[in-house]
Order: C-alpha cells, then structure tokens, then sequence
C-alpha cells in the first residue's frame, strides 16, 4: 500500500516569496491534515479537510496562508508572503474518517527555509 | 486549553537498558493517548493508542501506561536497541474550542548507544 507522498522535500525561499507544498494521501482515505512541525516542537494542526471541506482551520494564519482539496483527493497548501517565522516542516497526514480512535499516516514532510 | 508536555527533551541511554519516557497533559477529558516515533527527515509512525477508559497498551518491546486522573503516560522501552533511536513524541486527542483535535507534546528525542 503506497504511504501518503509528499513533495518536494526541500525547499528554500527569501522572505515576502510563495511557495507551494503538493500531497497525495493513502487512497481511499476521506480525512487530510496539514500540520506544521517547528525545530524542537511537536506538529500543530493547520488545516484538516473531510473529504473536500474544511472541517478546522482554527490555526492557519488566513491572511498568508491558504490551502484547498480539490476533487477531495490531492491537496495543497500555500504560503504567499512567506516571512521568517514559516521556516518548518510541513506535514501531511490522512485517515479513512475522523472517528476517535482513527489512526493517522503521515507523510515524510517538506522542510522549508525561509532565508 | 490543552497543553502537552514531554520531559526529558533528550535522552541517552547506553544499549539494553530499560527506559521511561513521560508524558503530562493538563486537560484529563480526553478521548485518548497516542505515542509516536519520528526518525530523521521522516514523518510520525504510530506506536501506540491507548483509550480513556484503558490503563495500558504493549507491543512489543514498547509498554504505554496512562492515568487519565493525574494526567500523565508513560511510554516503558525494554532491552533498547540502536534502532529504537528516535523522537518519541505522545498525543492526546479531546475537544478543543468544539472540535476534535490532536495536541502534541514537543518530543523526546532518544540516543542508544552501542
């Protein structure tokens, strides 16, 4: 069973620059999280998607950041400007639904630098 | 709010040792407690899912124990080896501001040595 892709892997950027980070999850799964890992800390949650709609975006800075789910397969999420402070690993994650005890399956992450 | 956190940051341990690493939470209404493992430029592998209403899970070499009441899990490593090397972060997830969600600790990152 393929795991959840991600690309690219590594991406480095100036600050005020975009950049776009791509997902495909396991197929079949309904749930997809962006989550984002700064050094030295745990994920936190920037947006989870149920199929192709926003179920929680509670902490995705809206006014730079952006995602979507089209077709409610693929994903991608979107920094425009990108400023210091993004510098982090993306993570994506999917899951067959949102029950509790669903078990999430990550991907290998995009390190981005912002410079 | 809820707020996970995970002492030690770091860990080294010489190989065959029995380890513990802990995990703390301040909101015990939670749904349940995960432990994860991060290798390098990798992403999170479940470990290990324990419920509310559960006191530990095993697989293993690895043991979780939770005690949902003083808010705390432990995550017990036997015999460990150089590839048990890893960051070992745990999870709770529970209703925050109306939704479901998974909090994080910040991590425990282990060192084996042979």
């Amino acid at each position: 069973e393929a795991g959840v892709a991600q690309s690219p892997r590594y991406k480095i950027i100036e600050k005020r620059q975009s950049v776009a980070f791509w997902c495909n999850p396991i197929s079949g799964h309904a749930t997809l999280y962006w989550y984002q890992q700064i050094l030295g800390q745990g994920p936190k949650l920037l947006i989870q998607f149920q199929n192709n709609g926003v179920v929680d975006d509670s902490q995705l800075p809206k006014d730079r950041f952006s995602a979507e789910r089209l077709k409610g397969v693929d994903s991608t999420l979107k920094i425009q400007p990108a400023k210091l402070e993004d510098s982090a690993v993306y993570l994506c994650a999917s899951s067959l639904g949102v029950g509790r005890s669903e078990k999430l399956f990550f991907g290998s992450g995009t390190q981005l630098s912002v410079l | 709010k809820q707020e996970v956190t995970q002492i030690p940051a770091a860990l080294s341990v010489p190989e065959g040792e029995n380890l513990v690493l802990n995990c703390s939470f301040t909101d015990s209404a939670i749904y349940n407690l995960q432990w994860f493992r991060q290798d390098p430029g990798k992403g999170l592998t479940s470990l290990l899912l324990i419920q509310s209403s559960q006191r530990e899970q095993t697989s293993g070499r690895l043991n979780a124990s939770l005690d949902k009441s003083s808010g705390r899990s432990t995550l017990y490593i036997a015999a460990s080896q150089p590839g048990d090397s890893a960051t070992y972060l745990c999870a709770v997830r529970g209703i925050i501001q109306g939704a479901q969600k998974l909090v994080f600790g910040q991590g425990t990152r282990l060192t084996i040595n042979p």
